[in-house]
């Protein structure tokens, strides 16, 4: 079955830091590939996805995630955060001709001042 | 910008009661979702609707739950029977495609607390 992993459930950084959230998935064929957002109070927000083509993909925000078909991952990344990036971060993968996409755990991201 | 809008943001209900969780997606949409995340744990998948029908539905979306659009614009989520479990953060989606294509525009969630 089609699975997502996100190894961490927490994460702090520094602001002003670099950023790297971890995600992999499994599943037989190249996936759709998505990271969310999710403020306090608010909804998911797309930050980016991965259809096909160029494996590095940029999003909103300063995001950018890098499809790694080798290592099944889709790592999440930012050069240098900031304190209103403090929220939490969902990987996910759509699988083509289903009407679903699955979700990781979560990472939540801590920012230190 | 168009959003998808959830009521109530908060419901507290009884076990053994009908609850009834309402969305409203964005309006040219097509394809809409209910997904819920338990305190803690991931965000699950319940169903999908389409063309007035669900095109899927998880495991989780048994015979106490049912789905509805009732007038072309509100989109419903009902539990007919609330269990302590069915406590969580329930999320409305909507997109313009299907999921592995599109991109899917959320909610921001009905906390649904079953005492």
């Amino acid at each position: 079955a089609q699975s997502v992993t996100q190894p961490d459930i927490h994460i702090t950084v520094s602001e002003g830091a670099s950023l790297e959230l971890r995600c992999n998935y499994s599943y037989g064929a190249t996936p759709y590939l998505f990271w969310y957002v999710q403020s306090p109070g608010q909804g998911l927000q797309l930050l980016l996805k991965y259809f096909s083509g160029d494996t590095l993909v940029q999003g909103i925000k300063g995001f950018e995630a890098e499809f790694k078909r080798s290592q099944s991952s889709f790592n999440l990344r930012k050069p240098s955060v900031h304190w209103s990036d403090a929220a939490e971060y969902f990987c996910a993968v759509g699988i083509n001709r289903d009407d679903k996409i699955i979700f990781g755990k979560g990472t939540r991201l801590h920012i230190l001042p | 910008e168009p959003e998808v809008t959830q009521t109530p943001s908060h419901q507290v209900t009884q076990m053994g009661q009908e609850v009834i969780l309402r969305c409203v997606p964005i309006s040219n949409h097509l394809y809409f979702y209910w997904y819920r995340q338990i305190l803690g744990q991931k965000v699950e998948f319940l169903v999908s609707f389409y063309n007035n029908e669900i095109s899927e539905k998880s495991e989780i979306f048994d015979d106490q739950f049912s789905v509805e659009r009732p007038d072309g614009s509100n989109f419903t989520l009902k539990i007919r029977s609330t269990k302590l479990e069915d406590s969580a953060m329930y999320f409305c989606a909507s997109s313009e495609e299907l999921a592995g294509v599109g991109e899917q525009f959320f909610g921001p969630g009905t906390r649904l607390t079953v005492l």
